[in-house]
């Protein structure tokens, strides 16, 4: 099946600092990527869809201005946690769906733990 | 009331033992049901995937939608502790090819134990 990479796997960083998430699409063009939150023992939640090349949407009460997504090629998607707080803390996890559409292929989840 | 509801559990089963993981929903759009089995710390992996109502089966697991119960289950036969996981549901609206957003459940968390 499609493979789907995240890095870092883990992240612990200081509050107020911006922590990069990247999403990589290793064998096929990734058309779309969602980007996804999962707090523990709670279900995965859509924060935004980006197509590559355009903006970001996000989803309804998402900061957009906190959550930076940039999708500048077929391959690569980022995350970006600005000015990261303690209840940033989560597991973030990527999801790429390519041109034979479908829901998309997750990626393996960055744990971003802020002190 | 959350567009899709499932037990959180944990759910605890004996080796070989027959699991039934459920999910129900309120959004009567949805033609799109999955499921993914999530390991600790790891990405959900997509596990089967049905359109609208019926059975599909794939080895040890079959999927069933009952559209007009809005309730979708899985079973899980000959259960081996390497099926120790969170199990999701998750459903979808638009059509296959448009993907669209998936909605999740909170995941059931399944232990069999040897």
């Amino acid at each position: 099946g499609a493979v789907v990479s995240q890095h870092p796997s883990w992240v612990i960083c200081k509050s107020g600092t911006s922590v990069k998430i990247e999403c990589r699409s290793l064998d096929f063009q990734a058309t779309t990527m969602f980007w996804y939150r999962q707090f523990p023992k709670q279900s995965l939640m859509l924060m935004a869809t980006s197509n590559e090349g355009s903006k970001a949407t996000y989803e309804q009460g998402v900061e957009k201005d906190k959550f930076l997504i940039n999708h500048a090629s077929l391959t690569l998607s980022t995350l970006t946690v600005t000015s990261a707080h303690p209840e940033d803390s989560s597991f973030y996890i990527c999801s790429a769906r390519g041109l034979a559409g479908g829901h998309g292929y997750f990626g393996p989840g960055t744990r971003l733990l802020v002190l | 009331q959350k567009e899709v509801e499932q037990d959180p559990g944990p759910l605890s089963v004996p080796e070989g033992a027959i699991v039934s993981l459920n999910c129900t929903y309120s959004n009567s759009a949805f033609q799109y049901f999955m499921w993914y089995r999530q390991y600790s710390r790891k990405g959900p992996e997509l596990l089967m995937y049905t359109y609208s109502s019926g059975n599909k089966e794939d080895g040890r697991f079959t999927a069933q939608v009952d559209k007009s119960s809005k309730y979708i289950s899985l079973f899980i036969r000959d259960s081996q502790p390497s099926d120790s996981a969170t199990y999701l549901c998750a459903m979808s609206s638009l059509i296959y090819n448009q993907g669209g957003k998936l909605i999740f459940g909170q995941g059931t968390e399944l232990s069999v134990k040897p």
